[in-house]
């Protein structure tokens, strides 16, 4: 098993572009979510899902939109990117219920100029 | 907002000594969760906890989870070189669909 793969690794953007960060898994896990890394922050929720279709906003979702069109897919766009959206972006999977003990991917490391 | 706040935030040790990490919040969260990250990695789950005053033991490294599920503690015993990283808590919110990350504790352990 792969586990959880993100790509790009890194990114450099310019104020305005738009892009996609990538997130797949193959572990069949229902619930996957994006956190931003910021230092002295912690990991902070951006949006997450609890199975295909199936979307909601976590504690900073606003200038990110994403979808779940398949169990193994989660990408997370930002339409608009912002110099405030310079992070580490990391994608994580789980199965539901009492636990939900997450594996996360390497990581994309976004620069927004 | 900032639900879990660890402390200390960085610490700095000799090899062969015990520490101890905090992690609190005034939110009550169905469990809790340790994890331990390495530069330029995910975080890596080392532990879950789930009733309230349980304990668990992962080798030298024990967990408690408070007894109103409010707070947790990671304690260390004889402090390795590769126990060097950033140790995250993580509380699942009532309903368990969010997750709220503390803000970190770096440890570096010293030969």
């Amino acid at each position: 098993n792969a586990g959880v793969t993100q790509t790009p690794k890194f990114q450099v953007l310019k104020t305005g572009q738009s892009m996609t960060l990538q997130c797949a898994q193959d572990m069949n896990h229902e619930y996957m979510s994006w956190y931003r890394q910021d230092p002295g922050m912690g990991l902070r929720l951006i949006h997450y899902s609890v199975g295909a279709g199936i979307t909601d906003q976590g504690e900073v979702p606003n200038g990110y939109n994403v979808s779940r069109s398949t169990t193994e897919d989660f990408p997370l766009r930002l339409l608009s990117a912002a110099p405030s959206q310079t992070s580490v972006y990391f994608c994580a999977s789980s199965y539901m219920g009492h636990s939900y003990e997450q594996y996360f991917g390497p990581g994309t490391r976004l620069t927004v100029t | 907002t900032q639900l879990l706040e660890q402390s200390p935030q960085f610490l700095s040790i000799q090899e062969g000594e015990n520490l101890t990490v905090y992690c609190n919040s005034s939110s009550v969260f169905s469990s809790l969760q340790w994890y331990r990250q390495e530069p330029g990695e995910g975080p890596v789950l080392l532990v879950t906890v789930v009733t309230g005053g349980e304990v668990k033991k992962l080798k030298r490294l024990t967990f408690q989870f408070g007894d109103a599920r409010k707070d947790s503690s990671l304690h260390i015993t004889a402090a390795q070189p590769g126990d060097t990283g950033l140790y995250l808590c993580a509380g699942a919110g009532m309903p368990s669909n969010q997750f709220y990350f503390g803000t970190g504790t770096s440890l570096t352990v010293i030969p």
